[in-house]
């Protein structure tokens, strides 16, 4: 079974620092990785997702991702944090040998931002 | 556009207490639809995903249920509610039944049950 792990449940970087959110996976077949980010009390919003197309992925508001497979990792940053940039952050893994369309997510990293 | 409504947003239910939460998906035919909880310091569980009318699975044994009376609308439903079922509460769509496919969240509802 596939499974993620985010190391850090809390991350507070200065604003404008590099923001580095970590996310380690567990698979025994080719992932497909993603970010979303969750602003309180609202739902999910996806960030940028991985699907084998290209290893460093681009998303939105500034964020990007590396898949590295010698790794297993799938690490979320941002070149100089905002503001706005405050909220949870969640990796999720799907996997071919899925016998449905389930995510699995970590536990999340929540990013506070120091003014 | 697609969208996805969730309501209510919030909900203060006792203990013992019936609880139906609507989820319903505008702009697309025949979603994959899912519903997950996050608990308080935990991260999102699975509860229940639906590839079509009548459709349910369940991923997680539980006093909850959930059902697909029409394609685009998710119902998650209990009996009685128990203080364990406290949590957020959120429900997904996916166009596709493929691993590539996006899910994508509805704002949510928050549960409180005393």
């Amino acid at each position: 079974a596939q499974s993620v792990t985010q190391l850090g449940s809390h991350v507070s970087v200065s604003e404008g620092a590099l923001v580095l959110l970590r996310c380690n996976y567990s698979s025994s077949v080719p992932p497909y990785l993603f970010w979303y980010v969750q602003y309180p009390n609202q739902g999910l919003q996806l960030l940028l997702k991985y699907t084998s197309a290209a290893t460093l992925v681009k998303g939105i508001n500034g964020f990007e991702a590396e898949f590295k497979k010698s790794e297993t990792s799938f690490h979320l940053t941002k070149p100089s944090a905002h503001m706005s940039d405050a909220a949870e952050y969640f990796c999720a893994v799907k996997g071919l040998d899925f016998g449905n369309e389930k995510l699995t997510f970590g536990t999340g990293t929540r990013l506070t931002i120091i003014p | 556009s697609q969208t996805i409504h969730q309501w209510p947003a919030t909900l203060v239910q006792p203990v013992g207490s019936p609880l139906s939460l609507e989820c319903t998906v505008e702009g697309t035919s025949n979603p994959n639809l899912y519903w997950y909880r996050q608990a308080a310091g935990r991260g999102l569980q699975l509860l229940f995903y639906s590839v079509g009318i009548g459709q349910i699975s369940s991923e997680v044994p539980q006093n909850l249920s959930a059902s697909r009376p029409q394609d685009r609308q998710f119902i998650l439903s209990s009996k009685k509610l128990l203080l364990s079922d406290s949590g957020f509460y959120l429900c997904a769509w996916s166009r596709l039944a493929g691993v590539q496919d996006t899910q994508y969240f509805g704002p949510g509802t928050r549960l409180t049950v005393l």
